[in-house]
């Protein structure tokens, strides 16, 4: 199964701050890789597919980048309503493996 | 608008079994895949089936290969979860989502989810 590794754990800006999520695959998955963000108390919501394609209504500030076995996530700049679990997902090969997650919040 | 309703989700015994129903309005429902993934308390996401448009395909997580059947009904859109032999390690809320499809391979990445329903799993 291809391991997803998610970093850092937890993720501490300041709102209007740069922050870069990383995903790490334990082999390559060309860019098959999704992002997904899950608020508290509410099902996940798909914000990135195909590495860097951003799904309908995703605001600008949120970019993805990344092939081979490293990716990114980027939020440009902190809205606070962007506090939540950020997991990444690989669609490469059956079975499907998301990451631990990383958590941002307020610093 | 698209949109997914789980249900079913109950306190269930030790080695009994339970089905979820995930019902599906507002997209061409035959077109696409549904997959479930769980969620246990505290945790992160945990992949567990996925079904395509055609019935044609289903694939199991490891995890609950052998005990969770995935099936769909077209003509009612909707996707259901039979599970059987439930342990504790199955409690968790779970999420049916829309998958995608193309040229009939199922893509698995999911831009519909519903609120989820919740198994516990306890005697």
């Amino acid at each position: 199964d291809i391991v997803l590794t998610q970093s850092p754990a937890t993720l501490s800006l300041s709102p209007g701050e740069r922050g870069t999520l990383s995903c790490r695959a334990s082999q390559t998955i060309k860019n098959y890789l999704v992002w997904y963000q899950q608020k508290p108390g509410q099902a996940p919501r798909l914000l990135i597919y195909n590495a860097s394609n951003r799904a309908a209504d995703v605001p600008a500030r949120f970019s993805g980048s990344g092939s081979g076995t490293d990716f990114t996530l980027t939020i440009s700049s902190l809205d606070p309503e962007d506090v939540a679990i950020y997991y990444c997902q690989q669609r490469s090969g059956w079975p499907v493996t998301f990451g631990g997650g990383t958590k941002v919040d307020l610093k | 608008e698209e949109q997914l309703l789980e249900s079913g989700g109950d306190l269930a015994q030790p080695g009994g079994s339970l089905t979820l129903s995930c019902a599906a309005s507002g997209f061409s429902f035959p077109l696409y895949a549904i997959t479930w993934v769980r969620q246990a308390p505290g945790k992160g996401l945990e992949w567990v089936s996925t079904i395509s448009g055609t019935s044609t395909d289903t694939y199991y997580a490891d995890s609950v290969k052998g005990r969770f059947t995935t099936s769909r009904d077209n003509s009612k859109k909707e996707v259901y979860l039979q599970m059987h032999n439930l342990g504790a390690e199955d409690t968790a809320v779970y999420y049916c989502a829309k998958t995608q499809v193309v040229a009939m391979i199922v893509v698995p990445y999911m831009d519909v989810w519903g609120r989820g329903t919740t198994v516990t799993v306890s005697s």
